[in-house]
């Protein structure tokens, strides 16, 4: 089965200037999550989609940062302009689950490779 | 919020030992608890899981154990060995506003010394 699949794998730009991220999810899976991942860290949820609609974005800094999943499947994620501190892999997840409180849904997430953003 | 307290956060172990790292969590509404192996440069990967209906899971040398009373799961990995050096993540679904959204620990680095 084909895994979940994210470009480009390395990103260097200047700050202030913009990127954008790619994630096609494994087929069928209705949850999208974008992660960011500090080296030394732990994942942080960014955004969720289920389907083409957002179930959590509370930690995604809007000012800078935007992500969409149009036809419910491929989704992008993009910053502008981006910091320093952006400087991190971009994880993007899939998962079966629709997100509905103490279902018997897969809850499984598969990771896809990443996208290493380095801002200079 | 929701959150996710993980111990520790660096384990040395001899080849051949026995590891254990402990997740605790807040969200009482939680079901749902993956752990998830990362190498250098790799991607997360899902080596276990357990839904809250049971106590224990075992997939040969890995296991995991839930307490709900106390809000803590832990990871067992039994007859360590050198490929087991990666960290280690915990994770749990909060609940917020009728949904839910991983949060996951803060790692642990596990070295199996040869």
């Amino acid at each position: 089965e084909a895994g979940v699949a994210q470009s480009p794998r390395y990103k260097i730009i200047e700050k202030r200037q913009s990127v954008a991220f790619w994630c096609n999810p494994i087929s069928g899976h209705a949850t999208l999550y974008w992660y960011q991942q500090i080296l030394g860290q732990g994942p942080k949820l960014l955004i969720q989609f289920q389907n083409n609609g957002v179930v959590d974005d509370s930690q995604l800094p809007k000012d800078r940062f935007s992500a969409e999943r149009l036809k419910g499947v491929d989704s992008t994620l993009k910053i502008q302009p981006a910091k320093l501190e952006d400087s991190a892999v971009y994880l993007c997840a899939s998962s079966l689950a629709v997100g509905a409180v103490r279902t018997l849904s897969s809850y499984e997430q598969y990771f896809g490779p990443g996208t290493r953003l380095t801002v200079t | 919020g929701e959150n996710v307290e993980q111990h520790p956060s660096t384990l040395s172990v001899q080849e051949g030992d026995s590891a254990v790292i402990k997740c605790t969590y807040s969200d009482s509404a939680s079901n749902y608890f993956p752990w998830y192996k990362q190498e250098l440069g790799k991607r997360p990967q899902l080596i276990i899981d357990i839904r809250s209906n049971v106590g224990e899971k075992k997939d040969q040398r890995i296991a995991v154990t839930l307490n709900k009373t106390a809000k803590h799961f832990s990871l067992h990995i039994t007859e360590t060995q050198p490929e087991d050096s990666a960290v280690y993540f915990c994770a749990s679904p909060g609940v917020t506003s009728g949904t839910y959204k991983y949060i996951f620990g803060t790692g642990t680095r596990l070295k199996v010394l040869a």
